[in-house]
């Protein structure tokens, strides 16, 4: 089984400086996705950026970034330039890539509430 | 392309109550899950479904039931509802394998017992 660690209940940060949230995974699995979903207050589940594990390279979508570590088991996100709309909880997840039951089913992290500050 | 409905949005039940959640997906997706959101928790799979006719429990199914009679629909019941089911509820699609990795949820369901 996965397990999926977020060790900082809560961050905070000013508006336009840099954030970086944490994720740790535990996995025997070889072939995996991982994913940061950002969740507003709507609770509306919003995919912020996904990772493949067989890319060396790290995901980025403009400001979010990913720092990818695979022999570590460590999956960061970071937020350049952070905006008031960044505020939300974050959420890293796993997902096993092939294979029978497990397919499809995500494991999740406990969230990381981020507040930006003007 | 409305993409993953769920209904209610909001629901408040006594104990002992029973209910269905529903879930609607209109890409033809036959992977369907449904996840609760606890506070501190993170999302926790309840149970999931591979295909129409295909259902399987997942960390919590305790006190839930599903069924899944077509590709498009997956409702979740509460059969007897209790104060710890209080919950927000998330139901979700994707793909079969090879035809996508992007999951799609909805914009989740408050459940209340009181």
């Amino acid at each position: 089984a996965q397990t999926v660690t977020q060790s900082q209940p809560e961050m905070s940060v000013q508006e336009a400086e840099t954030v970086t949230l944490s994720c740790t995974y535990d996995t025997s699995e070889n072939n995996y996705y991982l994913f940061w979903y950002k969740q507003p207050p709507s609770r509306q589940m919003i995919l912020v950026i996904r990772q493949e594990a067989y890319k060396q390279q790290n995901a980025t979508e403009n400001r979010f970034s990913v720092n990818f570590q695979k022999a570590a088991k460590s999956f960061s996100l970071k937020i350049s330039d952070s905006q008031l709309g960044d505020t939300a909880m974050y959420f890293c997840a796993f997902m096993k890539l092939f294979g029978g039951t497990s397919y499809g089913k995500l494991t999740f992290g406990q969230g990381t509430i981020l507040t930006v500050h003007p | 392309n409305a993409g993953v409905t769920q209904t209610p949005k909001f629901q408040v039940l006594k104990t002992g109550q029973s209910m269905t959640l529903q879930c609607a997906q209109d890409m033809n997706h036959e992977y369907m899950s449904w996840y609760r959101q606890d506070p501190g928790m993170g999302l926790r799979l309840i149970h999931y479904s591979v295909g129409a006719g295909i259902t399987d429990q997942g960390e919590v199914p305790n006190g839930y039931n599903v069924s899944r009679s077509t590709t498009e629909d997956f409702p979740l019941r509460l059969l007897s509802a209790a104060p710890s089911q209080t919950s927000v509820y998330f139901c979700a699609s994707r793909p079969q394998q090879g035809r996508g990795n992007t999951i799609y949820f909805g914009e989740g369901s408050w459940l209340t017992v009181v």
